[in-house]
């Protein structure tokens, strides 16, 4: 069964310091999203992407963060300089069609620790 | 604004009760889909049911069932016979239909951790 993929599981970076985290989507989804969850708390979302470019976004995603698609199969989070409070799992999803259509298929997930 | 509460943060129960998750969503939409997702403790977000705001029938796969009432803004969630692998924490989820034709991200609740004990 296809699946979405990430890389790395687990990223440690100092504050101040660029991280891209990496993530496959399922080969035939068009749609795709960043989300983060603080260890504990809720999933949120930070963007959505689709048609190469940038769909949605919430308050949470600023300056700091950008998406981009560098090819026809991935498709990565950057964080330009990292802060402590950037701490938590990062999820990849893709889905096929919006919420109506298709179902969003979340990734393992890549927790980032910063210290 | 869209909010989704799951009022109970831990539930406790013994294999093989049954026991209902409660979600409770606020949106000013008249078309919405909404969720549940299972984060066992390996922690990844696994999809276990979509509704649109249309189709209020209930729906039951195996030992789950998924009760949406519209009246209440509530889509519950009940396990039947518990198992001890149903043990995680569990997401209700809300999305507004997006008009401008891009994509929708998913409101998610604070979670309900579930613990089945033997």
């Amino acid at each position: 069964e296809p699946e979405v993929t990430q890389t790395p599981s687990h990223q440690v970076t100092q504050m101040g310091q660029e991280v891209i985290l990496r993530c496959v989507p399922i080969s035939n989804h068009l749609y795709f999203y960043w989300y983060r969850q603080i260890l504990g708390q809720k999933v949120e979302f930070l963007v959505s992407f689709y048609n190469n470019e940038i769909s949605e976004k919430s308050e949470i995603f600023d300056d700091q963060f950008s998406v981009e698609r560098p090819d026809g199969s991935n498709f990565t989070l950057k964080i330009r300089s990292t802060k402590l409070e950037d701490s938590a799992m990062y999820f990849c999803a893709s889905s096929l069609g919006l919420a109506g259509a298709g179902e969003q298929y979340f990734g393992p997930g890549t927790r980032l620790t910063v210290t | 604004a869209q909010k989704v509460t799951q009022a109970q943060t831990e539930i406790s129960v013994v294999e093989k009760e049954d026991v209902t998750l409660d979600c409770v969503y606020e949106t000013r939409d008249t078309t919405y889909y909404l969720f549940w997702y299972k984060q066992p403790p390996s922690g990844e977000l696994v999809f276990l049911i979509r509704r649109n705001s249309f189709d209020e029938q209930n729906e039951i796969s195996g030992r789950y069932s998924w009760n949406f009432q519209k009246s209440t803004s509530s889509f519950n969630f009940t396990i039947t016979a518990s198992q001890v692998v149903d043990s995680a924490v569990y997401f209700c989820a809300l999305s507004e239909a997006y008009s401008g034709g891009g994509a929708d991200g998913l409101t998610f609740g604070k979670g309900t951790h579930l613990i089945i004990q033997p």
